[in-house]
């Protein structure tokens, strides 16, 4: 199946700063999404972005499907960002698969 | 804005006890889906279901669990004789089509002892 890995595992960082986070993928993808998970364990849905760019407020996302990777863009973090963020990609058998996730912190 | 639900938002059960975890999809969603989270690790696909029927499912779902629609709003999750490593928070999701963004519910932890 479709292999997806995040990087990095980790990422502390200093209230305001910037940051970028990375999902690679092995083959191609019909489907990708970016999730927050907060300290309940909810997933937040951030993206549905198969291709392209997208944002909203200070997060934005990019996925370059021919050389399979997204980005997800968090500017001036605040500490409510912080939280564990997943990569999921759908491949065409319609098998959505997680990244095992980057966590961030964000100190104030 | 509709969304997914999901009852309980946290179960405790004894081992050996049955389980049903429910979900109420958006409302004209056809496409459903569980998926299962281990504490600290990453959420995991269990199954797929349309047309009242599973579509697809996953190694970790075998014949202890088993998804019903019984009505036109409830979609549910049943794990017949739990173990320990049942505990995980479940996770239901839906689309209006095979295609597209899921819609994930908040979850359900369950926590088996």
């Amino acid at each position: 199946g479709i292999q997806v890995e995040q990087s990095p595992p980790d990422l502390i960082l200093q209230e305001g700063a910037n940051s970028t986070l990375r999902c690679n993928f092995s083959d191609s993808v019909n489907n990708l999404q970016w999730f927050h998970q907060n300290p309940w364990g909810q997933l937040i849905n951030l993206f549905y972005i198969p291709s392209g760019t997208k944002q909203n407020g200070r997060l934005s996302a990019t996925t370059v499907v021919t050389e399979r990777y997204s980005l997800l863009y968090i500017s001036s973090s605040q500490t409510t960002d912080s939280g564990v963020y997943f990569c999921a990609v759908e491949d065409y058998n319609n098998d959505m698969r997680f990244g095992a996730g980057t966590r961030l912190t964000v100190k104030p | 804005e509709p969304e997914v639900t999901q009852t309980p938002s946290h179960q405790v059960t004894q081992m050996g006890q049955e389980v049903i975890l429910r979900c109420v999809p958006i409302s004209n969603h056809l496409y459903f889906y569980w998926y299962r989270q281990i504490l600290g690790q990453k959420v995991e696909f269990l199954v797929s279901f349309y047309n009242n029927e599973i579509s697809e499912k996953s190694e970790i779902f075998d014949d202890q669990f088993s998804v019903e629609r019984p009505d036109g709003s409830n979609f549910t999750l049943k794990i017949r004789s739990t173990k320990l490593e049942d505990s995980a928070m479940y996770f239901c999701a839906s689309r209006p089509t095979g295609l597209g963004e899921q819609y994930f519910g908040p979850g359900t932890r369950l926590t088996v002892t």
